[in-house]
């Protein structure tokens, strides 16, 4: 199956820095999907984005499709912001009828005072 | 309008016991996904529902685990015979088609220990 990679696996920014979160996929996909999921374990989708840029307040994200890998862009990191920040993507080869996703590990992020 | 909900929120059972998991989706949401996520990974995919019917099933670890939404909207995941390997957060989604566009949006979880 499809394999995700992300990097870094953890990272610790002090409140207000920037930050990068990377997402290589091995495969070509139909969806792909930023969820932020916080200390109390919920997750939120924040974009999907299987190809091109959005954006969404301070964050934005960008997919190369082509070259198999998304960017997820943190501005002006909040506190708020902690937590962890998964890539998850459908199989372009999946069977027929098939929607899941298949997660990365994960991102943990924490912003300090 | 309402999320996706689950119950219960933390089960704990002893090995060998049958428990229930229930999701309830986002109304009027066709398409329902359950995962499961253990400690420091990813969630992972066990079935899918478009509709009433088990459309992808491919991810069920073994036959003590099975779901069923029988009218279309609140699923539940069984497992028999729980095992300490099954303990791990229990995620359901819902997506509003069956189109693999669409965003998927997930309930809390079920968080299941089994002793």
């Amino acid at each position: 199956g499809i394999q995700v990679e992300q990097s870094p696996p953890d990272l610790i920014l002090q409140e207000g820095a920037n930050s990068t979160l990377r997402c290589n996929f091995s495969d070509s996909v139909n969806n792909l999907q930023w969820f932020h999921q916080n200390p109390w374990g919920q997750l939120i989708n924040l974009f999907y984005i299987p190809s091109g840029t959005k954006q969404n307040g301070r964050l934005s994200a960008t997919t190369v499709a082509t070259e198999r890998y998304s960017l997820l862009y943190i501005s002006s990191s909040q506190t708020t912001d902690s937590g962890v920040y998964f890539c998850a993507v459908e199989d372009s080869y999946s069977g027929a009828g098939s929607y899941q996703l298949t997660f990365g590990k994960g991102t943990k992020l924490s912003v300090i005072p | 309008g309402a999320g996706v909900s689950q119950t219960p929120s933390n089960k704990v059972t002893e090995k060998g016991k049958y428990v229930e998991l229930r999701c309830d989706p986002i109304s009027g949401h066709t398409a329902l996904y359950w995962y499961r996520q253990s400690l420091g990974q990813g969630p992972e995919f066990l079935i899918y529902f478009q509709g009433t019917g088990a459309a992808d099933d491919s991810g069920l670890p073994n036959d003590r685990f099975f779901a069923v939404r029988p009218e279309g909207s609140v699923s539940t995941l069984k497992i028999q015979r729980t095992e300490r390997g099954d303990s791990a957060v229990y995620l359901c989604a819902s997506s509003s088609t069956s189109e693999s566009t669409d965003t998927q949006y997930f309930g809390p979880g079920t968080r299941l220990t089994v002793l």
